[in-house]
């Protein structure tokens, strides 16, 4: 198994709630991916966090958001929740870039959106 | 932005045999493709991986090729066990920038005892 946690485990809420999920990187590790999975798909890139700074994003909307915290863990924030974005959440983390950048998941955050 | 197509879906093999799945990339400029495996409700895991500056890499009995020019890798298990019984998923990422991850779609192996 990786050093990498998430929390909460599962989570259920309603639409237009929002939401915060919380990863711990493995230690020794600076960098935050996040992924989103929805069922029977690959995992699809949100963001990305290095040292406390965004550095990357992919197709998603600006009501999905995140922070690095000088610990190097990292919260996902989900505003206005809608339907679709019901899936696990994944979260990688890894050392910097380049040769070391070998990502490493953490269990996720299922997420139910009623 | 880079692509990463994967096939098969499915895959049923029998306890023994040899699997392989194979993914495509568009992206000339990924050099670093990895392999996790996820097993129903865990996280995926690394599995192997593969840089662009190597044809072949092996580890007991998985093994990932790369065809730069073609733009194709793929990843071989030998004497297939019930415990290979997962979904498996390729990825591959580019250079600078986020270095994200992209995946394919996944292949769900069943290994028949």
């Amino acid at each position: 198994e990786t050093g990498v946690t998430q929390s909460p485990t599962h989570l259920i809420k309603t639409r237009g709630q929002q939401v915060t999920l919380r990863c711990s990187s493995q230690s020794g590790h600076n960098t935050v991916s996040w992924y989103q999975q929805a069922l029977g798909q690959g995992p699809q890139f949100i963001f990305q966090y290095y040292r406390e700074e965004e550095n990357g994003r992919g197709n998603f909307p600006p009501r999905f958001s995140g922070l690095q915290f000088p610990n190097y863990s990292s919260e996902l924030n989900v505003n206005a929740l809608e339907l679709d974005d019901s899936a696990l959440y994944l979260c990688a983390s890894s050392l910097g870039a380049g040769e070391q950048g070998t990502q490493y998941f953490g269990p996720g955050t299922r997420l139910t959106v009623l | 932005g880079e692509n990463v197509e994967q096939h098969p879906s499915t895959l049923s093999v029998q306890e023994g045999d040899s699997a392989v799945i194979k993914c495509t990339y568009s992206d000339s400029a990924s050099n670093y493709f990895p392999w996790y495996k996820q097993e129903l409700g865990k996280r995926p895991q690394l599995i192997i991986d593969i840089r662009s500056n190597v044809g072949e890499k092996k580890d007991q009995r998985i093994a990932v090729t790369l065809n730069k020019t073609a733009k194709h890798f793929s990843l071989h298990i030998t004497e297939t066990q019930p415990e290979d019984s997962a979904v498996y998923f390729c990825a591959a990422r580019s250079q600078g920038g986020s270095e994200k991850l992209v995946f394919g779609k996944g292949t769900k192996l069943t290994v028949n005892p």
